[in-house]
C-alpha cells in the first residue's frame, strides 16, 4: 500500500511569493491534515480537511490556506512568503477521528 | 494556556539498556495520546495509541504508559539499540479529535 506522497520535497521562494503544495493520502483515508514544523515552535497544526470540506483549521494567518479534491488529493497554499515561512511542511491521512496519522516525507520551504 | 511538554535535553543511553521518555501536559483532558518516531529530515511514524481508559499499552520492545491523574506518559524502549537513535514526539488529541498537538520531541542516542 502506498504511503502518503508530498511534492515537491524541496523548494526556494522569494519573499512575497506564493507557493502551492501537494499531498496524495494513502488511499481509502479522507482526512488529510497539514502541519508546520519549524525547530523553534515544533509541529503545528495548520488545518484538515474530510470530503472536500476543511473542518478545522489552527492557528495561522490567512496567509495559509488549502483544499481538498474529491479524490482526497489536498493541496496547501501559501501566499506572499515571509521569511518565518521557512519550514519542513507535513500532510498526514488518517482514517478518521482519534486514529493514527500517517505523514508524508514533507515539502522543505526555504523562503530568502 | 494548553502545553505538552518533553526533555529538550537529548536522551544518551548505552546499547541494551532501557530508555524512558516522558510526556507531560497541562490544561488538557485528552481522550487518546500517541508516540511518534521521526528521523532527521522525514515524517513522523506512528508508534503507538492509548486510550484515557487504558494505563499500559505494548508493542515489541515499545511500551507506553498513561496517568490521567499525573498528566503524564512515559515512553519505553527496552534493550534499546543504535538504530533506536530518533527524536520521539508525543501527541495528544486536539479540536475533537481532528487535530493533533504535539510536544516539541526527545531527541534519542543509543551508543554501542
Amino acid at each position: 500500500k502506498a504511503g502518503v506522497t508530498q511534492t515537491p520535497r524541496y523548494l526556494i521562494k522569494t519573499r512575497g511569493q506564493q507557493v502551492t503544495l501537494s499531498c496524495s493520502p494513502i488511499s481509502g483515508h479522507r482526512s488529510v491534515s497539514w502541519y508546520q514544523q519549524t525547530p523553534g515552535q515544533g509541529l503545528q497544526f495548520l488545518f484538515e480537511y474530510f470530503s472536500e470540506t476543511q473542518r478545522n483549521k489552527g492557528n495561522f494567518p490567512g496567509r495559509f490556506s488549502g483544499r481538498q479534491f474529491s479524490n482526497s488529493r489536498s493541496e496547501m497554499n501559501v501566499s506572499t512568503l515571509e521569511l518565518g515561512d521557512s519550514a519542513l511542511y507535513l500532510c498526514a491521512s488518517s482514517r478518521g477521528r482519534n486514529t493514527e496519522a500517517f505523514f508524508g516525507q514533507g515539502t522543505r520551504l526555504t523562503v530568502v | 494556556s494548553q502545553k505538552i511538554e518533553q526533555n529538550s535535553e537529548a536522551l544518551n543511553i548505552q546499547e541494551g539498556k532501557t530508555a524512558t521518555l516522558t510526556c507531560n501536559y497541562t490544561n488538557y483532558s485528552p481522550a487518546y495520546l500517541q508516540w511518534y518516531r521521526q528521523d532527521p529530515g522525514r515524517g513522523p511514524v506512528f508508534l503507538l495509541l492509548i486510550r484515557e481508559n487504558e494505563k499500559e499499552k505494548r508493542k515489541e520492545r515499545l511500551k507506553v504508559t498513561f496517568d490521567t491523574t499525573l498528566k503524564q506518559s512515559l515512553f519505553h524502549i527496552t534493550a534499546s539499540q543504535p538504530a533506536d537513535s530518533a527524536t520521539y514526539l508525543c501527541a495528544l488529541d486536539g479540536l475533537g479529535g481532528y487535530a493533533l498537538n504535539f510536544g516539541k520531541g526527545t531527541s534519542l542516542l543509543v551508543t554501542p
